[in-house]
């Protein structure tokens, strides 16, 4: 089945860095990315569509630049926080799929811990 | 609006038991449902979604338009159902909502003995 994976898994990083993750689509070629941020005890919540090769669309609320996204090609996106405090401490997960209303497929989630 | 609504947190059933995780949902235009289900330490997957119909791992869930429900439902509920199990919404038709998920809460069953 599709694959979908994230880099790093874990990261702690001090306030004001930045940090970036990597989701990569290891056996399909993806065309739209998803990037959910859930906290603990919660629901995932959408933070912002990425469609290859052109700009994010980022969900009401969701500062951009802040949570700068990049789909350089159809198997990776990258989302760089920048500037983290740590309000920004969260599980981010990514997902991807190949055409419109095909599944989601989910990566594993990355830990972000900002000290 | 997109709204998904599992009233459930948590969700308690002993093994061979029925069980039926709630969802609820609200959306002005026509929706796709899903269930999706994440086990201990492994990543969220589907589990099953109205539009294919499909019984998954004796799973079935009924869309029920007028009372704007999709619950889950298994007769004879396993051990291995244990996990966190999540209702989605998407919008179909439509450019911008068609492919953005909504998610619910989350009910977390586990499968006593």
């Amino acid at each position: 089945g599709a694959v979908v994976s994230q880099h790093p898994s874990r990261v702690i990083c001090k306030s004001g860095t930045s940090v970036k993750i990597e989701c990569r689509s290891l056996d399909f070629q993806a065309t739209t990315m998803f990037w959910y941020r859930q906290f603990p005890k919660q629901s995932l919540m959408l933070m912002a569509t990425s469609n290859e090769g052109s700009k994010a669309t980022y969900e009401q609320g969701v500062e951009k630049d802040k949570f700068l996204i990049n789909h350089a090609s159809l198997t990776l996106s990258t989302l760089t926080v920048t500037s983290a405090h740590p309000e920004d401490s969260s599980f981010y997960i990514c997902s991807a799929r190949t055409a419109p209303y095909d599944e989601q497929y989910f990566g594993p989630g990355t830990r972000l811990t900002v000290t | 609006a997109q709204r998904v609504t599992q009233p459930e947190k948590l969700l308690s059933v002993f093994k061979g038991a029925p069980v039926e995780l709630k969802c609820n949902y609200s959306y002005s235009g026509s929706p796709e449902l899903f269930w999706y289900v994440q086990y201990s330490r492994q990543r969220l997957q589907l589990l099953l979604r109205h539009i294919s119909r499909e019984s998954i791992k004796g799973f079935t869930a009924d869309l029920n338009k007028g009372e704007t429900s999709f619950h889950l439902k298994k007769p004879f509920a396993q051990e291995e159902d244990s996990a966190m199990y999540y209702c989605a919404l998407s919008g179909l038709g439509t450019k911008t909502s068609g492919s953005r998920l909504t998610f619910g809460e989350g009910t977390q069953l586990t499968v006593n003995p």
